[in-house]
């Protein structure tokens, strides 16, 4: 089965300071990778994907993630924090059977103090 | 353009009780799915469904039952209700496929008192 994990609870950084949050992953065969942000009290919104190609992936509001596949990473990245950035990041990755289902990591929280 | 449409936002429930959630898309995704989101766990597959009259168990199923009679819409059973089900449920819908990305409602929060 596919899994993913995000090492870190909480990530603080400054405002305009570049930001990572990272993840890793394990999966049969070819990931399927994204990315999701949760804001307070409200529902998740898609940030970005990888399906194939290009190994840095660009999304909404500035993010961008790289795939690296010989470490099994998908960090989300963002050359300069704004405060409004601060939010809960999930991962996820699909399963390879025809389930699809849509696994998720624990969760980063992202403070950007100003 | 509705989207996922999940209601009621909030509910409080007795030890016991069942209700339903209601899940509603608009976009004629196949793929639906309810989620349960708890301090630390992130998100936890309860039930999925990859079109109409097919569910199957996700991580978390044991007390909650789904159906799926059509298309739009996808709602979560709670049989009898624990403490142990307090908690932030989701439901999400997505186009088939691996590459798709999931859409999610705005989420119940359920206290079972």
């Amino acid at each position: 089965a596919q899994s993913v994990a995000q090492p870190e609870d909480q990530v603080n950084v400054a405002e305009g300071n570049p930001l990572t949050v990272k993840c890793t992953y394990s999966v049969s065969g070819n990931p399927y990778l994204f990315w999701y942000v949760q804001y307070p009290n409200r529902g998740l919104q898609f940030l970005l994907k990888y399906i194939t190609g290009d190994n840095l992936v660009k999304g909404s509001y500035g993010f961008e993630a790289e795939f690296n596949k010989s470490q099994t990473s998908f960090h989300l990245k963002k050359p300069s924090a704004l405060v409004s950035d601060s939010a809960l990041y999930f991962c996820a990755v699909r399963e390879a059977d025809s389930s699809y289902k849509l696994i998720f990591g624990s969760g980063t929280r992202l403070l950007v103090r100003p | 353009n509705a989207g996922v449409t999940q209601t009621p936002k909030f509910q409080v429930l007795k030890t016991g009780q069942s209700m339903t959630l209601q899940c509603a898309q608009d976009m004629n995704h196949e793929y639906m799915s309810w989620y349960r989101q708890d301090p630390g766990m992130g998100l936890r597959l309860i039930h999925y469904s990859v079109g109409a009259g097919i569910t199957d168990q996700g991580e978390v199923p044991n007390g909650y039952n789904v159906s799926r009679s059509t298309t739009e819409d996808f709602p979560l059973r709670l049989l009898s209700a624990a403490p142990s089900q307090t908690s932030v449920y989701f439901c999400a819908s997505s186009e088939g496929g691996r590459w798709t990305e999931a859409f999610f409602g705005q989420g119940t929060r359920l206290t079972v008192v």
